[in-house]
């Protein structure tokens, strides 16, 4: 069975861009969560979807949104780049979420914004 | 809301020696409790998952284990052997099922 898999591995980009991060889920799972992780703050959960529906979020600014297809596959998008947001950003799947679900990570995407 | 800690942030053993991380956590109102791990600049490797009815869970030389009334887990690792360097982390739901993650706990296992 494949694993997570995230593309692009690595991107550069500059302030005031913006990028798109994707996600494809092990498959049969149909939740899919989205984290950063950087080396001040660590690992900081940004929001997870579920069914094509965003079921939770965490503290991040509107500039961060994200989307689900009914494949269950992910696109995270992040607009007017800062700085800042250089960090790994991680995915992870798991079957539906809730209780009792391991959840699998992908590779990442290395943002570096310059 | 729920924190998590994980104490120390690294950590250097001799190839052999056993050893135990650890976690703590402020909410014990939890579901499950993950363990991790990452190498570096690579994605997170599921180690051990604890549910809450569970006090620990064992794979190979790996065996984790989970007090929900003192707020603590612990991950030993058996004979530990080179290819166990790595960062640990661990995870744990808050009340809105936000998982929260730990800083990690640095591990270079000594030649």
């Amino acid at each position: 069975k494949a694993g997570v898999t995230q593309t692009p591995r690595y991107l550069i980009k500059t302030r005031g861009q913006q990028v798109t991060l994707s996600c494809s889920p092990i498959s049969g799972h149909r939740s899919v969560s989205w984290y950063q992780q950087t080396p001040g703050q660590g690992l900081q959960f940004l929001f997870e979807y579920f069914s094509e529906t965003q079921r939770n979020k965490g503290n991040f600014p509107g500039r961060f949104s994200g989307r689900q297809f009914s494949n269950s596959r992910s696109e995270m998008n992040v607009s007017t780049l800062e700085l800042g947001d250089s960090a790994l950003y991680l995915c992870a799947s798991s079957l539906s979420g809730t209780d009792y679900n391991e959840q699998f990570f992908g590779p990442g995407t290395r943002l570096t914004v310059l | 809301k729920q924190e998590v800690t994980q104490i120390p942030a690294a950590l250097s053993v001799p190839e052999g020696e056993n050893l135990v991380l650890n976690c703590s956590f402020t909410d014990s109102a939890i579901y499950n409790l993950q363990w991790f791990r990452q190498d570096p600049g690579k994605g997170l490797t599921s180690l051990l998952l604890i549910q809450s009815s569970q006090r620990e869970q064992t794979s190979g030389r790996l065996n984790a284990s989970l007090d929900k009334s003192s707020g603590r887990s612990t991950l030993y690792i058996a004979a530990s052997q080179p290819g166990d360097s790595a960062t640990y982390l661990c995870a744990a739901p808050n009340r809105d099922d936000k998982i929260i993650f730990g800083k990690g706990t640095r591990l270079h296992i000594l030649p």
